[in-house]
């Protein structure tokens, strides 16, 4: 099974400034067929279900502001969120759907400093 | 609008069964795959299995395989899934949620709002 990691478990950022998560799979998520990096990004604010932020790693879903932005390639990804609002106040996950099963990194919590 | 429903969840005592339905509206059902991912109480996400447009590819979290089986009627709309043997370590809210793609390996772009399961004698 490909293992998911994330860093930090949580951090707290003034409200304007930059906030970087880092998720990181045991094996590499790139398929060599479509050079496509099979991650997603999801955000979820408590009580209500998981959102879908990004996917192939850097594509943002239709009606996320371009302040979300993913990176990354192989093994190594990078949500980033360049300008923190009140409303990005959430648990942000990473998964990978290269190969079954399709696990979850385990959450990072982001505040308000 | 694009919604998925789901139901079935209820408080069942360890090793019984259950069936969890998930009722798609909106869109073409039968283009997308389709998934189940749960959520323990003040946990993470787990995804639970997953299901092809054409159920021909099917894919279980090892912590599930063997008790549950996903499967899904197109000229229904509907996703389900039916749990046996149910563990303590199954209780959670249970999400249906779309697929981007008609492929299980894809992202899952529309979510449910989840129906609670507890197993607990």
């Amino acid at each position: 099974d490909i293992v998911m990691t994330q860093s930090p478990d949580s951090l707290a950022v003034s409200l304007g400034e930059r906030a970087t998560i880092s998720c990181k799979s045991s094996q590499s998520v790139l398929h060599s067929s479509n050079n496509r990096n099979y991650l997603a990004w999801y955000q979820q604010k408590p009580g209500q279900p998981p959102k879908l932020l990004i996917y192939w790693a850097s594509t943002r879903e239709s009606g996320v502001p371009d302040r979300f932005s993913g990176s990354g390639s192989g093994t190594d990804f990078t949500l980033t969120i360049s300008s923190l609002q009140a409303e990005d106040v959430a648990v942000y996950y990473c998964q990978q759907y290269f190969s079954t099963p399709f696990t979850f990194g385990p959450g990072t919590k982001v505040d308000i400093k | 609008e694009v919604q998925l429903v789901e139901s079935g969840g209820a408080l069942v005592p360890p090793g019984r069964s259950l069936r969890l339905s998930c009722a798609a509206s909106g869109f073409t059902f039968d283009e997308y795959a389709m998934h189940w991912v749960r959520q323990a109480p003040g946990k993470g996400l787990e995804w639970v299995s997953g299901i092809s447009w054409n159920s021909g590819t099917i894919g279980y979290a090892d912590s599930v395989k063997g008790r549950f089986t996903i499967s899904r009627d197109n000229a229904k709309n509907s996703l389900y899934l039916e749990m046996n043997s149910l563990r303590a370590e199954d209780t959670a809210l249970y999400y249906c949620a779309k697929a981007g793609c008609s492929s299980i390996s894809c992202y899952k772009n529309i979510w449910g709002q989840g129906t609670m399961v507890t197993v607990s004698s």
